[in-house]
């Protein structure tokens, strides 16, 4: 059965970096037609995706977050990561990584891990 | 890329039927048939329940079902169970720079 589990610190100071971790288990993550993929969720709003990340390590992000956003695969510990630079008040959320295959479905998920922006 | 548009909240008493709607756009429900839908129990992972607009995954019960029209894709659950009360999201690929757009939630209720 294919886990992820998100880790990472719960506060992050304005101006910051946020960096997350989703471990994997039960999958490779070398594994074919799979990308990898950061998804968040303010609360009461849409669930945003952020970017994902293919098994050759190419990268694809969301226009509104590019600028600074950083997805990266770590093959050795089986595990990707996140990170969100410049944080403000606005980037508080509960963040998701998820499984994306062919494209086009998130089919496996985490749990989540909160994450506020503050003083 | 603006999010889908999702009613808030639907209810219905154990044994019905509840549907839920999914508005987008021709750039995205519109244009692709790749909507997915995904059931979230606050504090557990998401699942995903429907993908492709009308494909189950291995193990989710046929009483979930989707469909689209035009811009506007829709889940349907029927026979209701107090297990279905959960938050149910909607997703479309849009195409344009490979962008995925989700829905707000709609959170059902089982009466």
């Amino acid at each position: 059965q294919v886990q992820l589990q998100e880790s990472g610190p719960g506060l992050v100071q304005p101006s910051q970096t946020l960096s997350l971790t989703c471990a994997v288990s039960g999958d490779s993550i070398n594994s074919g037609h799979t990308y990898w993929s950061w998804i968040r969720q303010p609360a009461g709003k849409a669930l945003e995706w952020i970017g994902r990340i293919y098994t050759s390590g190419s990268t694809l992000y969301n226009p509104s977050l590019k600028s600074r956003v950083t997805i990266s695969l770590d093959t050795s510990k089986n595990h990707f990561s996140l990170e969100l630079y410049s944080v403000t008040a606005a980037d508080t959320a509960l963040y998701y990584c998820a499984r994306l295959r062919d494209v086009v479905m998130f089919d496996v998920w985490g749990r989540g891990t909160m994450v506020t922006v503050s003083s | 890329q603006s999010a889908l548009t999702q009613p808030p909240s639907a209810s219905g008493s154990p044994g019905q039927s509840v549907t839920i709607s999914c508005t987008g756009t021709s750039s995205d429900v519109g244009a692709y048939n790749f909507v997915s839908w995904y059931q979230h129990h606050p504090g557990k992972a998401p699942k995903l329940i429907v993908y492709e607009v009308t494909k189950r995954p291995s193990g989710v019960p046929d009483r979930f079902s989707g469909s689209k029209s035009g811009n506007t894709a829709s889940l349907t659950v029927s026979g209701l169970q107090a297990e279905d009360e959960a938050d149910y999201y909607c997703n479309s690929y849009t195409g344009s720079n490979n962008f995925y757009v989700f829905g707000a939630g709609t959170k059902v209720t089982v009466l």
